[in-house]
Protein backbone atom coordinates (compact mmCIF):
# COMPACT_ATOMS: atom_id res chain seq x y z
CA UNK A 1 0.00 0.00 0.00
CA UNK A 2 1.06 3.88 -0.75
CA UNK A 3 2.81 5.88 2.27
CA UNK A 4 1.01 8.29 3.50
CA UNK A 5 2.51 11.36 5.96
CA UNK A 6 1.24 14.04 7.46
CA UNK A 7 2.73 17.14 8.67
CA UNK A 8 2.55 18.49 11.71
CA UNK A 9 2.37 15.34 13.74
CA UNK A 10 0.83 17.50 16.32
CA UNK A 11 0.48 21.28 17.64
CA UNK A 12 -1.36 23.40 20.51
CA UNK A 13 -2.80 26.43 19.57
CA UNK A 14 -4.32 29.80 20.59
CA UNK A 15 -8.17 30.17 19.96
CA UNK A 16 -9.00 32.06 16.70
CA UNK A 17 -5.81 30.86 14.73
CA UNK A 18 -5.75 28.45 12.00
CA UNK A 19 -3.46 25.48 10.87
CA UNK A 20 -3.30 24.11 7.53
CA UNK A 21 -2.56 19.75 7.73
CA UNK A 22 -0.40 18.66 4.53
CA UNK A 23 -0.77 15.25 3.41
CA UNK A 24 1.71 13.95 1.23
CA UNK A 25 1.37 9.99 -0.62
CA UNK A 26 4.02 8.53 -2.69
CA UNK A 27 2.25 7.03 -5.29
CA UNK A 28 -0.82 8.87 -7.32
CA UNK A 29 -4.15 8.24 -5.56
CA UNK A 30 -7.35 9.31 -7.16
CA UNK A 31 -9.41 9.27 -3.69
CA UNK A 32 -8.02 11.33 -1.00
CA UNK A 33 -10.05 11.96 2.57
CA UNK A 34 -9.81 13.87 5.36
CA UNK A 35 -11.09 12.55 8.70
CA UNK A 36 -11.44 13.82 12.14
CA UNK A 37 -11.38 11.47 15.53
CA UNK A 38 -12.38 13.22 18.59
CA UNK A 39 -10.91 12.18 22.06
CA UNK A 40 -12.71 8.65 22.90
CA UNK A 41 -14.45 8.87 19.48
CA UNK A 42 -14.45 7.05 16.49
CA UNK A 43 -13.92 8.58 12.65
CA UNK A 44 -16.16 10.88 11.13
CA UNK A 45 -15.63 11.76 7.47
CA UNK A 46 -15.43 15.36 7.25
CA UNK A 47 -15.00 15.58 3.50
CA UNK A 48 -13.46 14.26 -0.17
CA UNK A 49 -10.54 15.72 -1.00
CA UNK A 50 -11.37 16.14 -5.35
CA UNK A 51 -8.28 16.98 -7.17
CA UNK A 52 -8.44 19.50 -9.60
CA UNK A 53 -11.97 20.74 -7.77
CA UNK A 54 -13.31 21.91 -4.89
CA UNK A 55 -13.80 19.55 -1.78
CA UNK A 56 -17.00 17.42 -1.33
CA UNK A 57 -18.11 17.70 2.26
CA UNK A 58 -20.29 15.60 4.89
CA UNK A 59 -23.15 16.99 7.00
CA UNK A 60 -22.11 19.52 9.52
CA UNK A 61 -18.63 20.73 7.61
CA UNK A 62 -18.12 23.45 5.70
CA UNK A 63 -15.84 25.37 3.53
CA UNK A 64 -14.88 28.23 5.61
CA UNK A 65 -14.10 26.71 8.73
CA UNK A 66 -12.58 23.49 6.69
CA UNK A 67 -11.34 24.58 3.30
CA UNK A 68 -9.17 22.00 1.70
CA UNK A 69 -6.88 21.83 -0.65
CA UNK A 70 -5.80 18.72 -3.53
CA UNK A 71 -3.11 20.52 -6.07
CA UNK A 72 -2.27 17.23 -7.58
CA UNK A 73 -2.62 13.16 -6.70
CA UNK A 74 -0.57 12.92 -4.10
CA UNK A 75 -0.75 15.99 -2.08
CA UNK A 76 -3.43 17.31 -0.11
CA UNK A 77 -3.82 20.20 2.61
CA UNK A 78 -6.43 20.69 5.44
CA UNK A 79 -6.97 23.72 7.30
CA UNK A 80 -8.71 24.61 10.32
CA UNK A 81 -9.73 27.74 10.60
CA UNK A 82 -11.06 30.29 13.78
CA UNK A 83 -10.23 27.37 15.77
CA UNK A 84 -11.99 26.84 19.05
CA UNK A 85 -11.38 24.58 21.92
CA UNK A 86 -13.98 22.17 20.42
CA UNK A 87 -11.57 21.83 17.33
CA UNK A 88 -9.24 19.64 19.41
CA UNK A 89 -9.14 15.89 17.80
CA UNK A 90 -6.82 14.25 15.82
CA UNK A 91 -6.77 14.51 11.83
CA UNK A 92 -6.56 12.19 9.75
CA UNK A 93 -6.12 11.81 5.86
CA UNK A 94 -6.67 8.60 4.14
CA UNK A 95 -6.54 7.46 0.72
CA UNK A 96 -8.27 4.62 -1.26
CA UNK A 97 -7.01 1.87 -3.40
CA UNK A 98 -9.98 1.66 -5.96
CA UNK A 99 -8.91 -2.03 -7.24
CA UNK A 100 -10.09 -3.13 -4.12
CA UNK A 101 -11.85 -0.47 -1.47
CA UNK A 102 -9.65 -1.05 0.98
CA UNK A 103 -8.55 2.50 2.57
CA UNK A 104 -5.73 3.55 4.37
CA UNK A 105 -4.68 6.27 6.90
CA UNK A 106 -1.80 8.79 7.79
CA UNK A 107 -0.36 8.75 11.27
CA UNK A 108 -2.45 11.99 12.01
CA UNK A 109 -2.48 14.92 13.21
CA UNK A 110 -3.12 15.85 17.54
CA UNK A 111 -4.92 19.53 17.03
CA UNK A 112 -4.83 21.28 20.67
CA UNK A 113 -6.80 24.34 20.83
CA UNK A 114 -6.16 26.31 23.71
CA UNK B 1 -30.29 3.50 14.78
CA UNK B 2 -26.62 4.05 14.04
CA UNK B 3 -25.55 2.45 10.33
CA UNK B 4 -22.81 0.31 12.29
CA UNK B 5 -23.17 -1.14 15.64
CA UNK B 6 -19.91 -2.43 18.05
CA UNK B 7 -19.91 -3.04 21.24
CA UNK B 8 -18.06 -0.89 22.92
CA UNK B 9 -16.60 -3.33 25.69
CA UNK B 10 -14.27 -3.76 26.96
CA UNK B 11 -14.17 -6.78 26.02
CA UNK B 12 -11.07 -8.98 28.55
CA UNK B 13 -9.77 -12.49 26.76
CA UNK B 14 -6.90 -14.45 28.39
CA UNK B 15 -4.03 -14.90 26.51
CA UNK B 16 -3.93 -17.71 24.35
CA UNK B 17 -8.00 -17.60 24.11
CA UNK B 18 -10.14 -16.90 21.18
CA UNK B 19 -11.14 -13.53 20.98
CA UNK B 20 -14.64 -12.79 18.77
CA UNK B 21 -15.61 -9.06 17.84
CA UNK B 22 -18.63 -8.45 16.19
CA UNK B 23 -20.26 -5.79 14.27
CA UNK B 24 -23.99 -5.28 12.96
CA UNK B 25 -24.90 -2.72 9.84
CA UNK B 26 -28.27 -1.34 8.70
CA UNK B 27 -27.35 -0.92 5.00
CA UNK B 28 -28.66 -4.08 3.33
CA UNK B 29 -26.73 -3.05 -0.28
CA UNK B 30 -23.16 -2.61 1.37
CA UNK B 31 -21.21 -5.04 -0.52
CA UNK B 32 -17.33 -4.55 1.50
CA UNK B 33 -16.50 -5.02 5.14
CA UNK B 34 -13.21 -4.19 6.76
CA UNK B 35 -11.46 -4.33 10.57
CA UNK B 36 -9.01 -1.67 11.48
CA UNK B 37 -7.32 -2.07 14.82
CA UNK B 38 -6.20 1.26 16.41
CA UNK B 39 -3.42 1.18 19.50
CA UNK B 40 -3.90 4.06 21.68
CA UNK B 41 -2.78 7.41 20.11
CA UNK B 42 -1.77 5.90 16.85
CA UNK B 43 -4.24 5.77 13.24
CA UNK B 44 -6.19 3.18 12.04
CA UNK B 45 -4.57 -0.06 10.71
CA UNK B 46 -6.43 -2.13 8.58
CA UNK B 47 -6.05 -5.69 9.52
CA UNK B 48 -8.70 -7.82 7.15
CA UNK B 49 -11.26 -7.14 4.58
CA UNK B 50 -14.46 -9.27 3.37
CA UNK B 51 -17.09 -8.57 0.10
CA UNK B 52 -17.84 -12.67 0.45
CA UNK B 53 -20.52 -14.67 2.36
CA UNK B 54 -18.33 -16.79 5.11
CA UNK B 55 -15.30 -16.71 6.37
CA UNK B 56 -11.88 -15.21 5.44
CA UNK B 57 -8.62 -16.39 7.22
CA UNK B 58 -5.50 -14.47 7.48
CA UNK B 59 -3.26 -15.46 9.92
CA UNK B 60 -4.85 -15.96 13.78
CA UNK B 61 -7.73 -13.09 11.98
CA UNK B 62 -10.86 -14.59 10.47
CA UNK B 63 -13.56 -12.26 9.37
CA UNK B 64 -16.72 -13.82 8.84
CA UNK B 65 -19.17 -12.19 6.95
CA UNK B 66 -23.27 -13.30 6.82
CA UNK B 67 -24.89 -10.50 4.35
CA UNK B 68 -28.92 -12.08 5.23
CA UNK B 69 -27.98 -11.14 9.03
CA UNK B 70 -26.34 -7.83 8.32
CA UNK B 71 -23.09 -9.32 10.52
CA UNK B 72 -19.64 -9.18 10.53
CA UNK B 73 -17.38 -10.30 12.79
CA UNK B 74 -13.57 -10.89 13.69
CA UNK B 75 -12.09 -13.67 15.30
CA UNK B 76 -8.48 -13.20 17.03
CA UNK B 77 -7.25 -17.01 17.86
CA UNK B 78 -4.48 -17.11 20.58
CA UNK B 79 -4.69 -13.89 21.69
CA UNK B 80 -1.52 -11.86 22.67
CA UNK B 81 -1.38 -8.74 25.09
CA UNK B 82 -0.27 -7.40 21.88
CA UNK B 83 -3.48 -7.85 20.24
CA UNK B 84 -5.13 -4.97 22.92
CA UNK B 85 -6.43 -2.14 20.97
CA UNK B 86 -9.68 -0.86 19.87
CA UNK B 87 -10.83 -2.64 16.86
CA UNK B 88 -13.27 -0.80 14.21
CA UNK B 89 -15.48 -1.78 12.01
CA UNK B 90 -16.37 -0.20 8.68
CA UNK B 91 -18.72 -0.69 5.97
CA UNK B 92 -18.38 0.45 2.77
CA UNK B 93 -21.72 1.99 1.84
CA UNK B 94 -22.99 3.32 -1.48
CA UNK B 95 -24.65 6.89 -1.86
CA UNK B 96 -26.52 8.12 -5.51
CA UNK B 97 -24.30 9.39 -7.98
CA UNK B 98 -21.78 6.42 -7.72
CA UNK B 99 -20.19 7.79 -4.40
CA UNK B 100 -19.05 5.84 -1.93
CA UNK B 101 -18.65 6.57 1.70
CA UNK B 102 -16.59 4.26 4.83
CA UNK B 103 -19.01 4.56 7.30
CA UNK B 104 -17.09 3.31 10.71
CA UNK B 105 -18.20 1.84 13.71
CA UNK B 106 -17.91 3.41 17.56
CA UNK B 107 -15.12 0.59 18.55
CA UNK B 108 -14.06 -2.71 20.63
CA UNK B 109 -11.76 -1.94 23.06
CA UNK B 110 -9.75 -5.44 23.29
CA UNK B 111 -7.87 -6.17 26.29
CA UNK B 112 -5.41 -9.40 26.31
CA UNK B 113 -4.50 -10.33 30.24
CA UNK B 114 -1.58 -12.72 30.68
Amino acid sequence: SAVISQKPSRDICQRGTSLTIQCQVDSQVTMMFWYRQQPGQSLTLIATANQGSEATYESGFVIDKFPISRPNLTFSTLTVSNMSPEDSSIYLCSLRQTSTDTQYFGPGTRLTVL
Amino acid sequence: QKEVEQNSGPLSVPEGAIASLNCTYSDRGSQSFFWYRQYSGKSPELIMFIYSNGDKEDGRFTAQLNKASQYVSLLIRDSQPSDSATYLCAVLRGFSGGYNKLIFGAGTRLAVHP
